[in-house]
């Protein structure tokens, strides 16, 4: 079966850089239009989406944030990696990753999420 | 970006009855939408895809329906373990888009 889990710091501090990792298991990220992607949501707050990364290295990034964000990947660990810079007070939020298994497709896996503090 | 606006942005309802929410696109994007629960700390779970595709495992209270714009998510008869948050997304294009979500609660 399809798990994912995040794994990274629960507090940064403001200006410093977040580094998450998502470890998979039950699918393979070489898989032609297989997906790994992040999604954020502040407490009490709405979904957003911030990037994915497709079997192919194919990468996309929300605009906004995209000067900002790093997604990465490494199939032989079954690993993605999202970094963001220059972390701010309103980043403060439980980060998600999640398996989209193609193209137009939906997350149909998430992983459980992991809250990240942002604070001085 | 393609904006989705969620209505209601909450609803309370009581057990067996039936909710409806809607889900309006900015621009049409066919039928790539999904619906997601989520219930206090926890992960959201999709429940439909392509707009009317139940997720498998998903009850068959649920349903989608729309395409273009306008889609909604119908509970036909609400039960206990339904009060949580509703999110529609939209798959159609990058950036890829949520709602604002619609908390059903209980009455």
């Amino acid at each position: 079966q399809i798990t994912l889990k995040e794994s990274g710091p629960t507090l940064v501090k403001p200006t410093q850089t977040l580094t998450l990792t998502c470890t998979f298991s039950g699918f393979s990220l070489s898989t032609r239009g297989v997906g790994v992607g992040w999604i954020r949501q502040p407490p009490g707050k709405a979904l957003e989406w911030l990037a994915l990364i497709y079997w192919d290295d194919d990468k996309r990034y929300s605009p906004s944030l995209k000067s900002r964000l790093t997604i990465t990947k490494d199939t032989s660990k079954n690993q993605v990696v999202l970094t963001m810079t220059n972390m701010d007070p309103v980043d403060t939020a439980t980060y998600y990753c999640a398996h989209r298994p193609g193209a137009a497709a939906p997350f149909d896996y998430w992983g459980q999420g992991t809250l990240v503090t942002v604070s001085s | 970006d393609i904006q989705m606006t969620q209505s209601p942005s909450s609803v309370s309802a009581s057990v067996g009855d039936r909710v409806t929410i809607t889900c309006r696109a900015s621009q049409g994007i066919s039928s790539w939408l999904a619906w997601y629960q989520q219930k206090p700390g926890k992960a959201p779970k999709v429940l439909i895809y392509g707009a009317s595709s139940l997720q498998s495992g998903v009850p068959s209270r649920f349903s989608g329906s729309g395409s273009g714009t306008d889609f909604t998510l119908t509970i036909s008869s609400l039960q206990p373990e339904d009060f949580a948050a509703y999110y529609c997304q939209q798959a159609n294009s990058f950036p890829l888009t949520f709602g604002g979500g619609t908390k059903v609660e209980i009455k």
